[in-house]
């Protein structure tokens, strides 16, 4: 089983449309969790770190469900600027992996 | 504007030669990480290093494969000799260990082709 797992879409939505992502991982114990966007042929780049309590950045919220091993990303009023790969991050257990999905990829419709 | 540097950000070269790449994390990281990513295996991790020293390069192919810190400012990769199935993007990453949630910030890789 991978440490992390994504739904590797494609999700197609349109413009100002509400999309959301999830992503499980494995490791109970694992200790920090992040998303990261990658457009084409680019560097992945930190989207959002994702707290125990849940944090939201202007239209972006991202959960944290430990019970259930999974953390979530919500978008909301989606741009076509928003098209891109989503990739769910955990740091392991030991605190030195870092388990990338394979990534979710979303493309906004005008 | 901090960010992370690698050079170079295009190699093409023969099977069998050596390939080197190296990256600059930024001022004050401490942790430098190198990724490898393809369409067919996503991103995967090569190695890792804490102040300079490797903590984890399981992910590495030894017999070709190796990493190096020379000093703060400057990680290596290199590969000798090199393959086509090494074929891909190469990308740094540094972070600080120091804080709360451990985030990594990544260069813009190098596109390494070998035929």
């Amino acid at each position: 089983r991978k440490e992390v797992e994504q739904d590797p879409g494609p999700f197609n939505v349109p413009e100002g449309a509400t999309v959301a992502f999830n992503c499980t991982y494995s490791n109970s114990a694992s200790q920090s969790f992040f998303w990261y966007r990658q457009d084409c042929r680019k560097e992945p780049k930190l989207l959002m770190s994702v707290y125990s309590s849940g944090n939201e950045d202007g239209r972006f919220t991202a959960q944290l469900n430990r019970a259930s091993q999974y953390i979530s990303l919500l978008i909301r009023d989606s741009k076509l600027s928003d098209s891109a790969t989503y990739l769910c991050v955990v740091n392991g257990w030991t605190g030195n992996q870092f388990y990338f999905g394979t990534g979710t990829s979303l493309t906004v419709i005008p | 504007d901090a960010r992370v540097t690698q050079t170079p950000r295009h190699k093409v070269t023969e099977m069998g030669q050596e390939v080197t790449m190296r990256c600059q994390p930024i001022l004050g990281h401490n942790t430098v990480f190198w990724y490898r990513q393809t369409m067919m295996q996503g991103l995967e991790l090569l190695a890792y290093f804490r102040n300079r020293a490797p903590l984890d390069d399981s992910g590495m192919p030894k017999d070709r494969f190796s990493a190096e810190m020379p000093d703060a400012t400057l990680a290596t990769l290199k590969i000798q000799p090199s393959e086509p199935r090494d074929s891909a993007v190469y990308f740094c990453a540094s972070g600080s260990s120091g804080t709360p949630y451990n985030e990594q910030f990544f260069g813009p890789g190098t596109r390494l082709t070998v035929l």
